[in-house]
């Protein structure tokens, strides 16, 4: 059973749609991040977010981290080309600071 | 730029073979790395923590004898993949923990593409 659960695992869209990715977990978390990855590219860090409800917005994407600290979700306003791309979800697991990914969202947007 | 770099980005092997993959922190010291492996459409998962000084912790299922860790340096961890197979081709990705001053970040690498034919 994977810690952290991702939905939907892909996703085509056209440009300038609106979308959301879920990341949902039965485990509370003290923090959670998004990231997004590129073909061929290490993934880079969106955003932490650290308590429950926190909105974090970075231009038209708009994170939420649960008010139980269980999920989070991604939204993406008026979707881009560039914005194509693999998003996960990732917890930094306190023991060991490890960081576990969720299995991804595969997002294709089509001009 | 990158402050967490790895060597060689793309590989290539014969199966049989060994290939050493280096992760190096630019910007600091890492007294801990991680290695991760990923798939073609799949999510990266990790393979084993890599700690300074002494030996890596690997994760169920990962072989530690196939897949050899060394963490010499504080900035410095390798990754050898032993008795490489065509079933070992993926994407390799470790990742660096920044904990100096106070701080707790990790940066990942680029990645290495490993291909065994």
């Amino acid at each position: 059973t994977q810690l952290l659960e991702q939905s939907p695992q892909f996703l085509s869209i056209q440009e300038g749609e609106n979308l959301t990715v879920y990341c949902n977990s039965s485990s509370v978390f003290s923090s959670l991040q998004w990231y997004r990855q590129e073909p061929g590219e290490g993934p880079v860090l969106l955003v932490t977010v650290v308590t429950g409800g926190e909105v974090k917005k970075l231009k038209r994407l708009t994170f939420q981290f649960g008010d139980a600290r269980k999920d989070s979700s991604l939204h993406i306003t008026a979707a881009q080309t560039g914005d194509t791309g693999l998003y996960l979800c990732a917890v930094i697991h306190t023991g060991g600071f490890k960081t576990i990914f969720g299995a991804g969202t595969r997002l294709f947007v089509k001009a | 730029g990158a402050v967490v770099s790895q060597h060689p980005s793309r590989v290539i092997c014969k199966s049989g073979t060994s290939v050493k993959i280096e992760c190096r922190s630019l910007d600091f010291q890492a007294t801990t790395m991680f290695w991760y492996r990923q798939f073609p459409k799949q999510s990266l998962m990790l393979m084993a923590t890599s700690n300074e000084g002494s030996k890596a912790t690997y994760e169920q299922g990962v072989e530690k004898d196939k897949f050899l860790i060394n963490h010499a340096s504080l900035t410095l961890s390798t990754l050898t993949v032993t008795s490489a197979h065509p079933e070992d081709s993926s994407f390799y990705i470790c990742s660096a923990r920044d904990n100096t001053g106070g701080r707790n970040t990790i940066y990942f690498g680029e990645g290495s593409w490993l291909t065994v034919v």
